[in-house]
């Protein structure tokens, strides 16, 4: 039974068009992370929060945005889809332990025409 | 810069056993983690090292050495549902985790 889920889980949408990927959690965990997952490649990290208020940008997050207003829920925004988005994008979040493992949602497989 | 190398695909047989490395370079080290991916769904946690030695857990046992910056997972009597990619990951000096493309695992009966 997954603890953390992610909406839509598949997205068509056409160019131009702004976009929210929804992502909640139901754990209470402090950490949560987006990440853009190509098939065969690595993740890579778009944004992350520690916590309420709190929002860090990772190394693909130029053309999105994120909110933390709730534990439990963490939002990814694209202003502008373009076909370079299309992509699968992973929600994970973890305790506040470094050392603590990432739990992930199903995922959001977007496509943009 | 940081880097991870681990195979791109490795096949094996049913009942059999496999090691998957993973070599690192990155900056600092505070941890690496093994996930599991299979195909369409989400990474799930299998082990995490940060001193060196084996961990074992089941038929799972994941390996590390710090001063050759290698890891191994070895997966033992293979099932057919451990067909899947096998992502390694290492917490560096910033805490911020640096992924490998990870292994594409191919069980054959």
């Amino acid at each position: 039974e997954a603890d953390i889920y992610q909406t839509p889980r598949y997205l068509v949408i056409g160019t131009g068009k702004k976009i929210t990927l929804e992502c909640s959690q139901t754990m209470g965990h402090d950490k949560m992370y987006w990440y853009q997952q190509d098939p065969g490649m690595e993740l890579h990290l778009i944004h992350y929060s520690y916590g309420v208020n709190s929002t860090e940008k990772g190394d693909l997050s130029s053309e999105s945005t994120v909110s933390r207003i709730r534990t439990e829920h963490f939002p990814l925004t694209l202003e502008s889809a373009r076909p370079s988005h299309t992509s699968q994008y992973l929600c994970a979040s973890s305790e506040s332990d470094q050392s603590s493992p990432l739990h992930f949602g199903n995922g959001t497989r977007l496509t943009v025409t | 810069g940081q880097n991870i190398d681990q195979p791109t695909e490795m096949t094996a047989t049913e009942g059999a056993i496999v090691q998957i490395n993973c070599t690192y370079q990155t900056s600092g080290f505070n941890g690496l983690f093994w996930y599991q991916q299979h195909a369409g769904e989400a990474p799930t946690f299998l082990s995490y090292n940060v001193l060196d030695g084996l961990e074992e857990k089941g038929r799972f046992s994941s390996f590390l050495s710090r001063s050759k910056g290698y890891s191994y997972l070895l997966l033992k009597e293979l099932q057919m549902k451990d067909s899947a990619s096998y992502l390694c990951a290492v917490l560096d000096s910033n805490y911020q985790l640096i992924w490998g493309a990870g292994t594409k695992l191919i069980i054959k009966p």
